[in-house]
């Protein structure tokens, strides 16, 4: 069965450096892997996937994601944080186009100014 | 297009009640999807229906919660007594056959008092 940890409940980074969120996941097969963000109080905002081609996926708000096969991760990053970007970031994983995707538990991003 | 509707928002009700939550699709999307998220648990997948068929309703926690899908355009989650532990915030959400993203709505707060 798949799943994906995200092993940092809290990320901390000062506005206007890199930020990382880290995301790993095991699946029997080819991954289907996504990141969403929650802003307080909303419901969940799609951000990027990687399903084939390039590892390096790129998404909204200036987001990116590595996709790394040989360690079964796919980091969200971005190279100059916003105060704004401060919210829940969840990573998804999910085995085949058509079955519900699996949760991380989410990782909170803190940006101070 | 409005994206997932999600109703009410907001609900606050007293144990032994019956809670209804609603869902509106987006127009065209094939699956339904509901989940559960509290900050014990985080985000657990309840039930998921394809072309209006249950499919997978493992997640769903007890015999007091119900769901359908009578048409391709509304779903509801039933609770049935509530209690005081199901207070969370519960997301609908939605995508379409051959596409990977899941598109959520706003979410209902729940509170059973």
């Amino acid at each position: 069965a798949q799943s994906v940890a995200q092993p940092e409940d809290q990320v901390n980074v000062a506005e206007g450096n890199p930020l990382t969120v880290k995301c790993t996941y095991s699946v029997s097969g080819n991954p289907y892997l996504f990141w969403y963000v929650q802003y307080p109080n909303r419901g969940l905002q799609f951000l990027l996937k990687y399903i084939t081609g390039d590892n390096l996926v790129k998404g909204s708000y200036g987001f990116e994601a590595e996709f790394n096969k040989s360690q079964t991760s796919f980091h969200l990053k971005k190279p100059s944080a916003l105060v704004s970007d401060s919210a829940l970031y969840f990573c998804a994983v999910r085995e085949s186009g058509n079955t519900p995707l699996v949760f991380g538990k989410g990782t909170r991003l803190s940006v101070i100014a | 297009d409005a994206g997932v509707i999600q109703s009410p928002r907001h609900e606050v009700t007293e144990m032994g009640q019956e809670v209804t939550l609603r869902c509106k699709p987006i127009s065209g999307h094939d699956y339904l999807f509901w989940y559960r998220q509290t900050m014990m648990r985080g985000l657990e997948l309840l039930i998921y229906f394809n072309n209006n068929v249950p499919i997978d309703d493992s997640g769903m926690p007890e015999d007091r919660f119900s769901a359908k899908m009578p048409n391709a355009s509304f779903s509801t989650l039933k609770i049935q007594p509530s209690e005081p532990r199901d207070s969370a915030v519960y997301f609908c959400a939605s995508s379409r056959l051959g596409r990977n993203e899941q598109f959520f709505g706003p979410g209902t707060r729940l509170t059973v008092l």
